[in-house]
């Protein structure tokens, strides 16, 4: 079935310093890719998404980049702050069963250290 | 607007009890969805919802039900609970399934089955 990988699963950054994350996927229909930001006791929030048809989108210090060729995608953050600090996951939509759904990878959490 | 609402907060089992887990939205979506979240699985689909009246099975289906009677509510229901259950709960709602639709995120029910 639909498959998406996440790396790495714990990522710790001194403020101030860029971190990236990467995910992989394994249906090459799909063609929307958002990131959610979990805090803790929360329930996860979109913060930035791309579509197959493009290959870059920033928004402010967060970016995506999608590689569809090797179908992977990538979150950017720069300029680090302690309140970055969070678990990401990445997703991809598959159609399946009759409906789009979206596969979630397992996560990375983010430490940023004043 | 409330957004995506979920009772209860925590909940402790004993194995064999059943229960049920309740979420609302107040957006008018038509998509709802559950997940379970485990550490290193990441957002794992139980059940969703296209529309009043359906449901369908996603990733995890077995033990358990859901309903959607009425638009703004999805329920979760354990028949006979079993200590593989444990897990955080989440209730997402969507405006439907295509485009770039976001999903939005209850704040998650805590259960543990002893």
């Amino acid at each position: 079935g639909e498959n998406v990988e996440q790396h790495p699963s714990t990522l710790s950054v001194q403020e101030g310093d860029s971190a990236v994350i990467k995910c992989t996927y394994s249906d090459s229909a799909s063609n929307y890719f958002p990131w959610y930001k979990q805090e803790l006791g929360k329930g996860p929030q979109l913060i930035i998404d791309i579509r197959s048809n493009v290959g870059e989108k920033k928004d402010q210090r967060i970016a995506v980049t999608l590689n569809k060729t090797a179908k992977h995608f990538s979150l950017h953050i720069t300029e680090t702050q302690p309140e970055d600090s969070a678990v990401y996951f990445c997703a991809a939509r598959a159609f399946s069963g009759g409906y789009n759904k979206l596969i979630f990878g397992a996560g990375t959490r983010l430490a940023v250290h004043p | 607007n409330a957004g995506v609402t979920q009772t209860p907060k925590f909940r402790v089992l004993k194995t064999g009890q059943s229960m049920t887990l309740l979420c609302a939205q107040d957006m008018n979506h038509e998509y709802m969805y559950w997940y379970r979240q485990d550490p290193g699985m990441g957002l794992r689909l139980i059940h969703y919802s296209v529309g009043e009246g359906t449901t369908a099975k996603g990733e995890v289906p077995d033990g358990y039900n859901v309903s959607r009677l009425k638009k703004q509510n999805f329920l979760l229901g354990l028949e006979s609970a079993a200590p593989s259950q444990t897990s955080v709960y989440f209730c997402a709602s969507s405006y439907s399934g295509g485009g770039n639709n976001e999903q939005f995120f209850g704040p998650g029910t805590r259960l543990t089955v002893l």
